[in-house]
């Protein structure tokens, strides 16, 4: 698992209240990410960093902002949430190898429900 | 952009049959090449990860191709148990923006 850990593993919200995912790695990954995954659409890249303080968007960036203050924890908000956010959530590492990008390993996902 | 197709969306198959799943893409400027296993309502497990040096790599009863010149990589799984029965998907790693596969549902019927 790469010691990766999604918090919260379940929430349940309102429409237009805002929403924090956190995504916690042990190690000292520099690339990290955030995908959405819904029934029909597979995994779809939100957010990702490649740094402190460096991000960029995915194909699904709308509605989303990310932080990356340092390096072990990259947090997804949802300004006001709406229904169509009600999804999976899954954080990602890429572990380094030797200098060069390698493996990814996922959190175990949380689960957001918008009501 | 990259884009990722896995034939078929869908398998069936007895129990100690062999079975090939396979991985499309078309931006063939890959460096890596990562398939993964996911059951329901879990994460992702990653499986098998194919540098862009290696045209295959095994682990246990797995084995994966990779094909960069003709955007292709399969997945061989010899012997199938019903533990195998998971969704499968393929990551090509071209660039930051990684792109998975809409993946390959697989069940192993006893």
């Amino acid at each position: 698992d790469a010691g990766i850990t999604q918090s919260p593993r379940h929430k349940v919200t309102e429409t237009g209240t805002p929403v924090t995912l956190r995504c916690h790695q042990t190690e000292n990954h520099r690339y990290m990410y955030w995908y959405r995954q819904d029934p029909g659409h597979g995994l779809r890249l939100i957010h990702y960093s490649y740094g402190v303080k460096d991000t960029d968007k995915g194909e699904v960036s709308d509605g989303y902002s990310v932080s990356r203050s340092k390096t072990e924890d990259f947090l997804l908000t949802l300004e006001s949430a709406t229904s169509s956010q009600t999804s999976v959530y899954f954080c990602a590492i890429q572990v380094t190898q030797g200098g060069n990008t390698g493996e990814l390993f996922f959190g175990e996902g949380s689960r957001l429900t918008v009501l | 952009k990259q884009e990722v197709t896995q034939i078929p969306a869908a398998l069936s198959v007895p129990e100690g049959e062999n079975l090939v799943l396979n991985c499309s893409f078309t931006d063939s400027a890959i460096y890596n090449l990562q398939w993964f296993r996911q059951d329901p309502g879990k994460g992702l497990t990653s499986l098998l990860l194919i540098q862009s040096s290696q045209r295959e790599q095994t682990s246990g009863r797995l084995n994966a191709s990779l094909d960069k010149s003709s955007g292709r990589s399969t997945l061989y799984i010899a012997a199938s148990q019903p533990g195998d029965s998971a969704t499968y998907l393929c990551l090509p790693f071209g660039n930051e923006k990684l792109t998975f596969g809409t993946g390959t549902r697989l069940t192993i019927i006893p």
